[in-house]
């Protein structure tokens, strides 16, 4: 099974700050990866696709970028109802496998 | 609008078995692959298995810790989905999501549903 590494596992950032996360995969996975978003008590969302494509309706301070091993999914300046864990997906072969999941929590 | 509601969740004792029905509408099924996703309480996602779509019928395929043990169906001619949970654990305690995976090169999972909590306890 490919496995995929998030890091880091929870940070803590101002309004405003840009924010970072990266998902390392164990092999290459070209551009087949996701980036979800999941509100507290909320069902997941899809924020991004093929690594770096941006989902309709998806505010453009989120995007994404990588591909083969290293990804990563930036929050170009935060917001207050950015408050969530963020995880991303490997749909390169089966299984599919996401990474452990970034809290991001509001200063 | 997509819409996936699933049922049949509930507290089922360690070595039973379950069967969840996903229910889909706002799109032709039939041209859609769908996944099983399931989180445990207050841990990550993690993916279960997926039934292909296709005019000669569907494959199957499973996260190896549930193969063996859960089986994935569908009905197109019901738009719905299942999942056969034999010889639960302790650890499929979870809610499990039916979630839909977009024609063509768009991506993985992009609707998902609200979930259904399957409790596997004594």
């Amino acid at each position: 099974d490919i496995q995929m590494t998030q890091s880091p596992s929870v940070m803590s950032a101002s309004v405003g700050d840009r924010v970072t996360i990266t998902c390392r995969a164990s092999q290459d996975i070209n551009n087949y990866l996701g980036w979800f978003q999941q509100r507290p008590g909320k069902v997941p969302k899809r924020l991004i696709y093929a690594a770096s494509t941006v989902q309709s309706g998806v505010p453009s301070r989120f995007s994404g970028s990588g591909y083969g091993t290293e990804f990563t999914l930036t929050i170009s300046s935060l917001q207050p109802e950015d408050l969530a864990t963020y995880y991303c997906l490997q749909h390169n072969s089966f299984p599919l496998t996401f990474g452990g999941g970034t809290r991001v929590e509001i200063k | 609008e997509v819409q996936l509601v699933e049922s049949g969740g509930g507290l089922v004792q360690p070595g039973g078995s379950l069967r969840l029905s996903c229910a889909a509408s706002g799109f032709t099924f039939s041209d859609h692959a769908m996944d099983w996703v399931r989180q445990a309480p207050g841990e990550g996602l993690e993916w279960v298995g997926r039934a292909t779509h296709g005019i000669h019928g569907y494959t199957t395929e499973y996260a190896t810790s549930v193969k063996g043990r859960f089986t994935i169906s569908r009905d197109d001619s019901k738009n719905s989905l299942y999942l056969q949970m034999d010889s639960l654990k302790s650890e499929d305690t979870a809610v499990y999501y039916c979630t839909r995976v977009p024609s063509g090169p768009r991506g993985p999972i992009d609707s998902w549903g609200q979930g259904t909590l399957v409790t596997v306890s004594p």
